[in-house]
C-alpha cells in the first residue's frame, strides 16, 4: 500500500524563523514528488523533484528529494504571516496519478 | 482563462438524495481528478479520467460515479448520499508527463 507521512503535522512560529517540512514516502513506481501550498482553498503548485539532490528554489522557499531515503523537505527562510497554509507533498506512482500526504499545517505569528 | 471551475461551491444533501458536482477546465487538459479531502487525510483520489470518454478508479471510488463525455467537463456522481461523504470535493486537470496538477476552488459538501 502507498504510503506518505509528513513531519510535523502543525507547527506554530514566529515571523522571521525559518522551518523545513518533512515528507517520507513508501510508494511503488515513483516518477517525481510535487509539493503544493493549501490555504483556504485550492493547492497551489509550488515545486516538482524528480533528481536526487538538485535543490529546487522559489525566493525564499526551497526544496530536495533524496531518492535513496525516500524523503523530500521544504524549507522557508525567514517566514511572514502569508505563508501560513497547510503544505502537501505528493509522489507521482504512476501514469499522472499521485498519493497525498496528511499535510503540515504551519501558522506564523506577527 | 478560467482555469479550473467547479459547481456548486457549497451544498446541503439528505441521506439517500442524489447530486452531481461539475467540474470544468478550459485549459485543454487530457487528464481530469476527482479527490476528496477530509481533516487529517489529505487529499484522497476517487476517480480519474486519462481522456475524453474514459474514467478509472482511484483509491476511494465507492459510492461515487463519473462521466467525461466532453474534454472539457468531467462530473462526478452521488447516488446515494452517506454522511460520510461529508468532504471537501477538489477537481484537478493536467497535462500528460511529468507535470503538475491545476485545481479547483473546491464544493463543501454536508450530508445530513
Amino acid at each position: 500500500e502507498d504510503k506518505v507521512v509528513q513531519s510535523p503535522l502543525s507547527l506554530v512560529v514566529h515571523e522571521g524563523d525559518t522551518v523545513t517540512l518533512n515528507c517520507s514516502y513508501e510508494v511503488t513506481n515513483f516518477r517525481s514528488l510535487l509539493w503544493y501550498k493549501q490555504e483556504k482553498k485550492a493547492p497551489t503548485f509550488l515545486f516538482m523533484l524528480t533528481s536526487s539532490g538538485i535543490e529546487k528554489k522559489s525566493g525564499r522557499l526551497s526544496s530536495i528529494l533524496d531518492k535513496k531515503e525516500l524523503s523530500s523537505i521544504l524549507n522557508i527562510t525567514a517566514t511572514q504571516t502569508g505563508d501560513s497554509a497547510i503544505y502537501l507533498c505528493a509522489p507521482n506512482i504512476y501514469g499522472q496519478n499521485f498519493v497525498f500526504g496528511p499535510g503540515t499545517r504551519l501558522s506564523v505569528l506577527p | 482563462n478560467a482555469g479550473v471551475t467547479q459547481t456548486p461551491k457549497f451544498r446541503v444533501l439528505k441521506t439517500g438524495q442524489s447530486m452531481t458536482l461539475l467540474c470544468a477546465q478550459d485549459m485543454n487538459h487530457e487528464y481530469m481528478y476527482w479527490y476528496r479531502q477530509d481533516p487529517g487525510m489529505g487529499l484522497r483520489l476517487i476517480h480519474y479520467s486519462v481522456g475524453e470518454g474514459t474514467t478509472a478508479k482511484g483509491e476511494v471510488p465507492d459510492g461515487y460515479n463519473v462521466s467525461r463525455l466532453k474534454k472539457q467537463n468531467f462530473l462526478l456522481g452521488l447516488e446515494s448520499a452517506a454522511p460520510s461523504q461529508t468532504s471537501v470535493y477538489f477537481c484537478a486537470s493536467s497535462y500528460p508527463g511529468l507535470v503538475e496538477q491545476y485545481f479547483g476552488p473546491g464544493t463543501r459538501l454536508t450530508v445530513t
